[in-house]
Protein backbone atom coordinates (compact mmCIF):
# COMPACT_ATOMS: atom_id res chain seq x y z
CA UNK A 1 0.00 0.00 0.00
CA UNK A 2 1.95 2.60 -0.81
CA UNK A 3 1.83 6.46 0.16
CA UNK A 4 2.35 9.48 -1.82
CA UNK A 5 4.68 8.88 -4.15
CA UNK A 6 7.08 11.99 -5.79
CA UNK A 7 9.82 11.82 -8.19
CA UNK A 8 12.60 12.94 -8.76
CA UNK A 9 13.47 13.03 -5.14
CA UNK A 10 16.22 15.37 -6.14
CA UNK A 11 16.31 17.67 -9.11
CA UNK A 12 19.19 20.14 -10.37
CA UNK A 13 18.50 22.51 -13.16
CA UNK A 14 20.11 25.56 -14.35
CA UNK A 15 18.58 29.11 -15.04
CA UNK A 16 15.99 29.59 -17.73
CA UNK A 17 15.56 25.72 -17.75
CA UNK A 18 12.08 23.93 -16.92
CA UNK A 19 11.59 21.77 -13.99
CA UNK A 20 8.74 19.12 -13.90
CA UNK A 21 8.04 17.39 -10.93
CA UNK A 22 6.03 14.50 -10.78
CA UNK A 23 2.91 13.08 -8.15
CA UNK A 24 1.59 9.86 -7.75
CA UNK A 25 -1.19 9.93 -5.00
CA UNK A 26 -2.06 6.97 -2.84
CA UNK A 27 -4.12 4.56 -4.44
CA UNK A 28 -7.82 5.73 -4.09
CA UNK A 29 -7.15 9.11 -4.19
CA UNK A 30 -8.40 11.87 -6.23
CA UNK A 31 -7.71 14.78 -5.04
CA UNK A 32 -3.75 16.43 -4.98
CA UNK A 33 -2.24 19.28 -3.06
CA UNK A 34 1.11 21.11 -3.53
CA UNK A 35 3.55 22.78 -1.12
CA UNK A 36 6.72 24.77 -1.37
CA UNK A 37 9.24 24.79 1.68
CA UNK A 38 11.74 27.61 1.17
CA UNK A 39 14.62 27.32 3.31
CA UNK A 40 14.26 28.16 7.13
CA UNK A 41 10.41 28.62 6.20
CA UNK A 42 7.17 26.10 6.87
CA UNK A 43 5.34 24.98 4.19
CA UNK A 44 3.31 27.15 1.77
CA UNK A 45 0.14 25.85 0.22
CA UNK A 46 0.42 26.46 -3.62
CA UNK A 47 -2.30 24.50 -5.55
CA UNK A 48 -5.47 21.96 -5.33
CA UNK A 49 -6.39 19.64 -7.91
CA UNK A 50 -8.84 17.21 -8.55
CA UNK A 51 -8.76 14.73 -11.56
CA UNK A 52 -8.96 17.02 -14.78
CA UNK A 53 -9.69 20.16 -12.20
CA UNK A 54 -7.98 22.76 -10.49
CA UNK A 55 -9.74 23.73 -7.59
CA UNK A 56 -7.69 26.56 -5.95
CA UNK A 57 -4.49 27.84 -7.16
CA UNK A 58 -4.51 31.13 -4.63
CA UNK A 59 -1.22 29.85 -3.76
CA UNK A 60 0.01 29.56 -7.34
CA UNK A 61 2.59 32.24 -8.67
CA UNK A 62 1.10 34.20 -11.37
CA UNK A 63 3.89 33.48 -13.77
CA UNK A 64 6.14 30.66 -14.94
CA UNK A 65 4.26 27.91 -12.67
CA UNK A 66 1.76 25.14 -13.54
CA UNK A 67 -0.38 22.21 -12.45
CA UNK A 68 -2.08 19.66 -13.97
CA UNK A 69 -3.51 16.03 -12.73
CA UNK A 70 -4.89 14.19 -15.54
CA UNK A 71 -7.04 11.62 -15.90
CA UNK A 72 -3.99 9.12 -16.13
CA UNK A 73 -1.07 9.52 -14.73
CA UNK A 74 0.50 11.69 -11.72
CA UNK A 75 0.31 15.15 -11.13
CA UNK A 76 3.13 17.35 -12.44
CA UNK A 77 3.79 20.66 -10.52
CA UNK A 78 5.63 22.46 -14.02
CA UNK A 79 8.41 25.53 -13.82
CA UNK A 80 9.42 27.27 -16.29
CA UNK A 81 12.42 29.26 -16.84
CA UNK A 82 13.53 28.54 -13.28
CA UNK A 83 15.08 30.99 -11.27
CA UNK A 84 17.88 30.69 -8.03
CA UNK A 85 14.13 31.54 -5.97
CA UNK A 86 12.52 28.46 -7.26
CA UNK A 87 15.17 26.34 -4.94
CA UNK A 88 12.87 24.65 -2.56
CA UNK A 89 11.62 21.66 -1.34
CA UNK A 90 8.03 20.86 -3.07
CA UNK A 91 5.45 18.46 -0.85
CA UNK A 92 2.80 16.95 -2.76
CA UNK A 93 -0.31 15.57 -0.34
CA UNK A 94 -3.51 13.52 -1.81
CA UNK A 95 -7.10 12.35 0.25
CA UNK A 96 -9.72 10.70 -0.86
CA UNK A 97 -12.42 13.44 -1.73
CA UNK A 98 -13.10 16.90 -0.60
CA UNK A 99 -12.88 18.01 2.47
CA UNK A 100 -10.47 15.85 4.13
CA UNK A 101 -8.52 18.37 6.29
CA UNK A 102 -9.65 16.70 9.39
CA UNK A 103 -7.45 13.54 8.90
CA UNK A 104 -4.50 15.21 8.53
CA UNK A 105 -3.15 14.69 4.81
CA UNK A 106 -0.45 12.21 4.22
CA UNK A 107 2.90 13.92 2.56
CA UNK A 108 5.15 12.25 0.47
CA UNK A 109 8.55 12.88 0.57
CA UNK A 110 9.15 15.80 -1.61
CA UNK A 111 11.09 17.03 -4.60
CA UNK A 112 14.21 19.05 -3.47
CA UNK A 113 15.05 21.30 -6.61
CA UNK A 114 18.40 23.19 -6.85
CA UNK A 115 18.68 25.74 -9.49
CA UNK A 116 22.28 26.78 -10.14
CA UNK B 1 -7.23 33.03 6.66
CA UNK B 2 -5.54 31.53 9.55
CA UNK B 3 -1.56 31.56 10.73
CA UNK B 4 0.63 29.79 12.99
CA UNK B 5 3.21 31.74 15.16
CA UNK B 6 6.15 28.56 16.59
CA UNK B 7 7.58 30.60 19.02
CA UNK B 8 11.15 28.99 19.16
CA UNK B 9 13.20 28.53 16.07
CA UNK B 10 15.65 26.05 18.15
CA UNK B 11 15.73 23.84 21.11
CA UNK B 12 18.32 22.23 21.97
CA UNK B 13 17.48 19.84 25.06
CA UNK B 14 19.63 17.02 26.43
CA UNK B 15 18.52 13.15 26.50
CA UNK B 16 16.15 12.01 28.78
CA UNK B 17 14.91 15.75 29.87
CA UNK B 18 11.39 17.18 28.87
CA UNK B 19 10.90 19.38 25.75
CA UNK B 20 8.00 21.50 25.38
CA UNK B 21 7.76 23.34 21.70
CA UNK B 22 5.18 26.20 21.41
CA UNK B 23 2.66 27.10 19.24
CA UNK B 24 0.15 29.48 18.94
CA UNK B 25 -2.61 30.33 16.00
CA UNK B 26 -5.04 33.05 14.86
CA UNK B 27 -7.99 32.51 13.28
CA UNK B 28 -11.80 33.97 13.29
CA UNK B 29 -13.24 30.46 12.52
CA UNK B 30 -13.08 26.76 14.41
CA UNK B 31 -9.97 25.45 13.39
CA UNK B 32 -8.14 21.79 13.64
CA UNK B 33 -4.78 21.95 14.90
CA UNK B 34 -1.72 19.24 13.80
CA UNK B 35 2.33 18.69 14.93
CA UNK B 36 3.78 17.52 11.63
CA UNK B 37 7.74 16.05 12.02
CA UNK B 38 10.12 16.23 9.66
CA UNK B 39 13.34 14.16 10.11
CA UNK B 40 16.06 14.88 7.54
CA UNK B 41 15.54 14.69 3.62
CA UNK B 42 12.20 13.17 4.36
CA UNK B 43 8.30 14.13 4.15
CA UNK B 44 6.10 15.40 6.90
CA UNK B 45 4.70 12.81 9.54
CA UNK B 46 1.85 13.41 11.44
CA UNK B 47 2.55 13.30 15.14
CA UNK B 48 -0.75 14.09 16.57
CA UNK B 49 -4.01 16.26 15.16
CA UNK B 50 -7.04 18.52 17.80
CA UNK B 51 -10.33 18.18 16.40
CA UNK B 52 -12.59 18.92 18.81
CA UNK B 53 -13.18 17.22 22.57
CA UNK B 54 -10.69 16.16 25.22
CA UNK B 55 -7.75 19.25 25.06
CA UNK B 56 -5.25 17.04 25.43
CA UNK B 57 -4.34 14.89 22.68
CA UNK B 58 -1.67 12.33 22.49
CA UNK B 59 0.22 10.77 19.20
CA UNK B 60 3.06 8.87 18.40
CA UNK B 61 6.15 8.52 19.69
CA UNK B 62 5.08 9.80 23.37
CA UNK B 63 4.20 12.63 21.78
CA UNK B 64 1.15 14.52 23.49
CA UNK B 65 -0.33 18.99 23.00
CA UNK B 66 -2.88 20.55 24.60
CA UNK B 67 -5.21 22.80 23.18
CA UNK B 68 -5.86 25.83 24.73
CA UNK B 69 -8.39 27.83 22.91
CA UNK B 70 -8.32 30.96 25.18
CA UNK B 71 -4.63 31.49 24.60
CA UNK B 72 -5.05 29.97 21.21
CA UNK B 73 -2.03 27.83 21.95
CA UNK B 74 -1.33 24.01 20.85
CA UNK B 75 2.21 23.58 22.60
CA UNK B 76 3.71 20.19 21.95
CA UNK B 77 5.58 17.87 24.88
CA UNK B 78 7.24 15.56 25.80
CA UNK B 79 8.27 13.88 29.31
CA UNK B 80 11.51 12.41 28.05
CA UNK B 81 13.15 13.07 24.90
CA UNK B 82 15.40 10.49 23.03
CA UNK B 83 18.05 11.13 20.29
CA UNK B 84 15.81 10.05 17.64
CA UNK B 85 13.81 12.52 18.45
CA UNK B 86 16.05 15.21 16.95
CA UNK B 87 14.16 16.54 13.46
CA UNK B 88 12.44 20.03 12.57
CA UNK B 89 8.05 19.99 14.04
CA UNK B 90 6.01 21.89 12.58
CA UNK B 91 2.38 23.27 14.20
CA UNK B 92 -0.14 23.73 11.46
CA UNK B 93 -3.73 24.85 11.34
CA UNK B 94 -6.51 24.75 8.85
CA UNK B 95 -10.51 25.60 9.13
CA UNK B 96 -12.65 22.82 9.47
CA UNK B 97 -14.08 23.88 5.99
CA UNK B 98 -11.06 24.55 4.16
CA UNK B 99 -8.97 23.09 2.08
CA UNK B 100 -5.15 23.90 3.10
CA UNK B 101 -3.10 24.03 5.51
CA UNK B 102 -1.53 27.21 7.13
CA UNK B 103 2.06 25.80 8.38
CA UNK B 104 4.40 27.46 11.14
CA UNK B 105 7.79 28.07 10.28
CA UNK B 106 9.27 25.38 11.85
CA UNK B 107 11.11 24.59 15.63
CA UNK B 108 14.05 22.30 15.25
CA UNK B 109 15.00 20.25 18.21
CA UNK B 110 18.25 19.04 18.64
CA UNK B 111 18.84 16.00 21.06
CA UNK B 112 22.00 16.32 23.13
CA UNK B 113 23.37 13.34 24.31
Amino acid sequence: NAGVMQNPRHLVRRRGQEARLRCSPMKGHSHVYWYRQLPEEGLKFMVYLQKENIIDESGMPKERFSAEFPKEGPSILRIQQVVRGDSAAYFCASSPSRGQTMYGYTFGSGTRLTVV
Amino acid sequence: AQSVTQLDSQVPVFEEAPVELRCNYSSSVSVYLFWYVQYPNQGLQLLLKYLSGSTLVKGINGFEAEFNKSQTSFHLRKPSVHISDTAEYFCAVTANTGNQFYFGTGTSLTVIP
